[in-house]
């Protein structure tokens, strides 16, 4: 079963507008990690935020913040003020305390949401 | 302190050849994992270590193999190369200890090795 949903394979957001990147998990592990990732038109992978399961506050990081609804199992990505360099593709992933015991350490990604800010 | 390097960063094989993909991390991290990226989709998780000596089998790990005999490098060796290997390959790192907290320890990237098969 997949345990990342990226339900938005493509969004194109107006310059200077908030955007909110969807992203929904599956787990059954009570201590687990959430990231996001921004994967530019370069290639490469750069780190933006975490969740911890436990963490009472949303994170946030800058123009990043992260809506963590733990009930819904979800852990959207809110980027403020968009910019033209936030074009680029967007991965949630998720990190599981259980596996790590086991070290089965699979850290899922999701299939990631292709931003478009538009000038 | 240059994070995680893969060399080399463009390669093309041909059908049948073999190559290693070399990684190297200089930040003392105890897990490494290679990912696959096939264009316009996620990463898939090829093989992955918890430590020196130690790997295992991710989702996708047929046609490859993986090596761990130091905690700094992690090369993934390609076999009998084919067309569906084409790809770009993803090092990563990152920090985990029994007992704490470290699943929320990010994994760090290298930059890609971009590898076609023809």
């Amino acid at each position: 079963a997949q345990k990342i949903t990226q339900t938005q394979p493509g969004m194109f957001v107006q310059e200077k507008e908030a955007v909110t990147l969807d992203c929904t998990y599956d787990t059954s592990d009570p201590s687990y990690g959430l990231f996001w990732y921004k994967q530019p038109s370069s290639g490469e992978m750069i780190f933006l935020i975490y969740q911890g399961s436990y963490d009472q506050q949303n994170a946030t990081e800058g123009r990043y913040s992260l809506n963590f609804q733990k009930a819904r199992k979800s852990a959207n990505l809110v980027i403020s003020a968009s910019q033209l360099g936030d074009s680029a593709m967007y991965f949630c992933a998720m990190r599981e305390a259980l596996f790590m015991k086991d070290r089965d350490d699979k850290i899922i990604f999701g299939k990631g949401t292709r931003l478009h800010i538009l000038p | 302190n240059a994070g995680v390097t893969q060399t080399p960063k463009f390669r093309i094989l041909k059908i049948g050849q073999s190559m290693t993909l070399q990684c190297t991390q200089d930040m003392n991290h105890n897990y490494m994992y290679w990912y696959r990226q096939d264009p316009g989709m996620g990463l898939k998780l090829i093989y992955y270590s918890v430590g020196a000596g130690i790997t295992d089998k991710g989702e996708v790990p047929n046609g490859y193999n993986v090596s761990r005999s130091t905690t700094e490098d992690f090369p993934l060796r390609l076999e009998l190369a084919a067309p569906s290997q084409t790809s770009v390959y993803f090092c990563a790192s990152s920090y985990s200890m029994d007992g704490d907290s470290s699943y929320n320890s990010p994994l760090h990237f290298g930059n890609g090795t971009r590898l076609t098969v023809t």
